[in-house]
């Protein structure tokens, strides 16, 4: 089983700064790595998938990066919607799957 | 417009069963491979079983393993996830996923969720 480890689980951040959230495999899922974001009551918002690439009208400000076993998120200017809970999720290996624990992004 | 939406949630005691539903519509059902996630009250998100599209296999996690049965039925657009012994832990809201092609856990829709309480 690969097992994802977010960092950190809670992060305060203002608006309008750079929010950077980090994930880490136990193993190697090469760039098959998603996020995804979720607000309360709300189910979870594909943000990135194949570790880089955004989903459709996921605006520019997110972007992510990595492969391997580390991987980025990045939201360059916070926005008031911006703050919710992200989970990474590996896809490596069909049919299984695994997220990682969530990190908080709140305000600070 | 892809639509999922979950149903069949409820309070039921240790060692008892449910059945899930999930209705899809806005895409061709069969195609993609479907998925049930589930969140524990405060915790993060665990997949907990999939089938493939184009007649694909199912597939569980160990946590389950022998006591949930996923299947779907192609002439009413449905996913259902039979919940058997069901335990304290396994409390908590199940969403259905629909992975982006017919053999990925890739989510790019999911449901709203529908909350099992399992409970004397």
């Amino acid at each position: 089983e690969i097992v994802m480890t977010q960092s950190p689980a809670t992060l305060s951040v203002s608006p309008g700064e750079r929010a950077t959230l980090s994930c880490r495999a136990s193993q190697s899922v090469s760039s098959n790595l998603a996020w995804y974001q979720q607000k309360p009551g709300q189910a979870p918002r594909l943000l990135i998938y194949g570790a880089s690439t955004r989903a459709t009208g996921i605006p520019a400000r997110f972007s992510g990066s990595g492969s391997g076993t580390d991987f980025t998120l990045t939201i360059s200017s916070l926005q008031s919607e911006d703050f919710a809970v992200y989970y990474c999720q590996q896809y490596y290996r069909w049919p299984l799957c695994s997220f990682g624990q969530g990190t908080k992004l709140e305000i600070k | 417009e892809v639509q999922l939406l979950e149903s069949g949630g409820g309070l039921v005691q240790p060692g008892g069963s449910l059945r899930l539903s999930c209705a899809a519509s806005g895409f061709t059902f069969s195609d993609f491979a479907m998925s049930w996630v589930r969140q524990a009250p405060g915790k993060g998100l665990e997949w907990v079983s999939g089938i493939g599209g184009r007649g694909g296999s199912a597939y569980y996690a160990d946590s389950v393993k022998g006591r949930f049965t996923v299947s779907r039925d192609i002439s009413r657009n449905t996913l259902y996830l039979q919940m058997n012994n069901l335990r304290g832990e396994d409390t908590a809201i199940y969403s259905c996923a629909r992975g982006v092609h017919y053999s990925s856990n890739l989510f790019d829709f999911w449901g709203p969720g529908t909350l099992v309480t399992v409970s004397s």
